[in-house]
């Protein structure tokens, strides 16, 4: 099955800095990527998702990079702010017909200092 | 995206007693799972709830542990049965309409055995 390993574990950056989120996965056949962020005590939210006929996409501060021949993305967050401290995590659908059977990452805590 | 009602949000049970959560959308959709999210953890597939027909689920989650219905296209439940400690987690339904796509979570349950 898929596997999504996610590093860093924890991700501590100032206020105005950018911060970058990696994930790779097993699956070569994986064509869905989305990123949710989830603030404690709720449920995680979608904040992007790249297809695998994409390369990046981009959606104001938030911007996903998707490397298919290395099995690798990454979600990009520039001139952070402290609303976005949160855990953030990546997913991947296999390929096939696993569909809306997310495997997820570990999770970034995310912390922005102001 | 879909508004997705999950009850209860939270609860307190006793050891070998069950646990009904419900989880309603406000459309149809083709789509919905249930996921559990062990304390500080990521999220991990239960299983498939399927409209009509027995659920599917996945490696080490069992029928008779989480028993699930789809009477419908907005509806379905998961029972947690014959609880212990190590059930006590947030369970998550998520609801997807293309091809298991953009999925979006309900607010969740919080569940606590003792």
């Amino acid at each position: 099955g898929e596997n999504v390993e996610q590093h860093p574990s924890t991700l501590s950056v100032q206020e105005g800095d950018s911060a970058v989120i990696k994930c790779t996965y097993s699956d070569s056949a994986s064509n869905y990527f989305p990123w949710y962020k989830q603030e404690l005590g709720k449920r995680p939210q979608l904040i992007i998702d790249i297809r695998s006929n994409v390369g990046e996409k981009k959606d104001q501060r938030i911007a996903v990079t998707l490397n298919k021949t290395a099995k690798h993305f990454s979600l990009h967050i520039t001139e952070t702010q402290p609303e976005d401290s949160a855990v953030y995590f990546c997913a991947a659908i296999p390929g096939g017909t696993s569909y809306g059977k997310l495997t997820f990452g570990q999770g970034t805590i995310l912390t922005v200092h102001p | 995206s879909a508004v997705i009602s999950q009850k209860p949000s939270r609860d307190i049970c006793q050891r070998g007693t069950s646990l009904t959560i419900q989880c309603q959308v406000d459309s149809q959709v083709t789509m919905m799972f249930w996921y559990r999210q062990q304390p500080g953890q990521s999220l991990t597939l239960i299983a498939t709830a399927n409209q009509g027909s027995e659920a599917t689920y996945e490696s080490g989650f069992v029928i008779d542990k989480f028993p699930i219905s789809r009477p419908n296209l907005t509806f379905s439940t998961l029972t947690v049965s014959n609880m212990s400690p190590e059930d006590s987690s947030i369970y998550l339904c998520s609801v997807g309409r293309i091809n298991g796509e953009k999925l979006f979570f309900g607010s969740g349950t919080q569940l606590s055995v003792l």
